[in-house]
């Protein structure tokens, strides 16, 4: 089955500073990458995702890419601010398996100083 | 919408006792997903549902795990008897690959602790 790693487990950025954080999953059938912010006391949200098909997806500060062939994929956040501060956790899954399910990497603390 | 809405947010129980923890999806979402999140083991999947039916229940921990979902609006976890190791988060996901919205939408949580 999939499994997939995130490093690193902690992250601690200067506000405005950029952040990098890296999954490596195990499936090469895999082509579908969420990845999901979690505040204290809340469940994950879904904040951007990318599909196999594609290399690279950005949406304003967030960014992620893709390499197929590494299989691996980042979470790029420029220019950080306070409100960054959570627990990330990439996933990766393969919808058209039949299954639609998600296995989720171990999460990384973001903590971005003022 | 107002979301995938659970329920209690916070049980507190002792040991032995049954708990009941509820999940209402998102209207029109035909996955639901149980999830377990601690902080030895992350975020773990316990069950997930297609139309209403169990299509996997091999993340559920043992016989004392149960779980129904027994219509498209409604599923519930059950634990019984209830033991100290299960205090955890639990969160109840919904998705709809039909409309190709592959991305789950989490639950705030129901935190569990036995006591």
């Amino acid at each position: 089955g999939e499994n997939v790693e995130q490093h690193p487990s902690t992250l601690s950025v200067q506000e405005g500073d950029s952040a990098v954080i890296k999954c490596t999953y195990s499936d090469s059938a895999s082509n579908y990458f969420p990845w999901y912010k979690q505040e204290l006391g809340k469940g994950p949200q879904l904040i951007i995702d990318i599909r196999s098909n594609v290399g690279e997806k950005k949406d304003q500060r967030i960014a992620v890419t893709l390499n197929k062939t590494a299989k691996h994929f980042s979470l790029h956040i420029t220019e950080t601010q306070p409100e960054d501060s959570a627990v990330y956790f990439c996933a990766a899954s393969n919808p058209l398996s039949g299954t639609d399910k998600l296995i989720f990497g171990t999460g990384t603390r973001l903590q971005v100083f003022p | 919408d107002a979301g995938v809405i659970q329920s209690p947010r916070h049980e507190v129980t002792e040991m032995g006792q049954e708990v009941t923890l509820r999940c209402k999806p998102i209207s029109g979402h035909d996955y639901l997903f149980w999830y377990r999140q601690t902080m030895m083991r992350g975020l773990e999947l316990l069950i997930y549902f297609n139309n209403n039916v169990p299509i996997d229940d091999s993340g559920m921990p043992e016989d004392r795990f149960s779980a129904k979902m027994p219509n498209a609006s409604f599923s519930t976890l059950k634990i019984q008897p209830s033991e100290p190791r299960d205090s955890a988060v639990y969160f109840c996901a919904s998705s709809s690959e039909g409309q190709g919205i592959y991305g789950y939408t989490f639950g705030s949580g129901t935190r569990l602790t036995v006591v």
